[in-house]
């Protein structure tokens, strides 16, 4: 039972437009959110999270919106920048510390 | 600061051999936790480590995975023995405390298994 999900494996954008990287949850009970980004060979770098007590957090040309109600978090790197071109992986937790992580998008921004 | 360090890099083995893998986080770090990713799939957390004692290991396969924390610093997780299945990176993390709230997780670069 996949608890978060990430239902696009890619996406291509083109540089300088926006990219929007979604993920969906199941369980309620999460209330903490995280983006991390991944290059080949390299472990996960953490980008961005948000509490559940929020709907919206922002840090430069990264957003994130969470929307309860639908079980359903966004990332949003605007304006693209080849540099973008990574995996991207969301995780939620609850109260126990622990970090369910989605399946990931490969980003691809284009020259 | 240094980052987390992973050793080795890379490990080819044949299925029903052992294997260790070897993290040093960052200096200072209480939590460390070891993560298998599977290609194609997301990292699952196998054993998450406050010091030296486990806070949760509820998915790591205890039949043949174990870990240990010597002294609250490195760690070690070893396989014994191997199946195919096993093959995947390997990564460490480590955080300052107990993850929460927003609290990052520095990783490794992550050890590649390959199991024949």
């Amino acid at each position: 039972d996949q608890q978060v999900k990430q239902n696009s494996p890619s996406l291509s954008v083109q540089e300088g437009r926006i990219s929007i990287l979604n993920c969906d949850y199941t369980n309620s009970m999460f209330d903490y959110f995280l983006w991390y980004k991944k290059y080949p060979a390299e472990g996960p770098t953490f980008l961005i999270s948000i509490s559940s007590i929020k709907d919206k957090n922002e840090d430069g040309r990264f957003t994130v919106f969470l929307n309860k109600s639908a079980k359903h978090l966004s990332l949003h790197i605007v304006p693209s920048q080849p540099g973008d071109s990574a995996v991207y992986f969301c995780a939620a937790s609850e109260e126990s510390y622990k970090y369910i992580f989605g399946t990931g998008t490969r980003l691809k921004v284009l020259a | 600061e240094a980052g987390v360090a992973q050793s080795p890099r890379y490990k080819i083995i044949e299925k029903r051999q052992s294997v260790a893998f070897w993290c040093n986080p960052i200096s200072g770090h209480a939590t460390l936790y070891w993560y298998q990713q599977i290609l194609g799939q997301g990292p699952k957390l196998l054993i998450q480590f406050q010091n030296n004692g486990v806070v949760d290991d509820s998915q790591l396969p205890k039949d043949r995975f174990s870990a240990e924390r010597l002294k609250g610093v490195d760690s070690t997780l070893k396989i014994q023995p191997a199946k195919l299945e096993d093959s995947a990176v390997y990564l460490c993390a480590s955080s300052s405390w107990l993850a929460r709230g927003g609290n990052e997780q520095f990783f490794g670069p992550g050890t590649r298994l390959t199991v024949l």
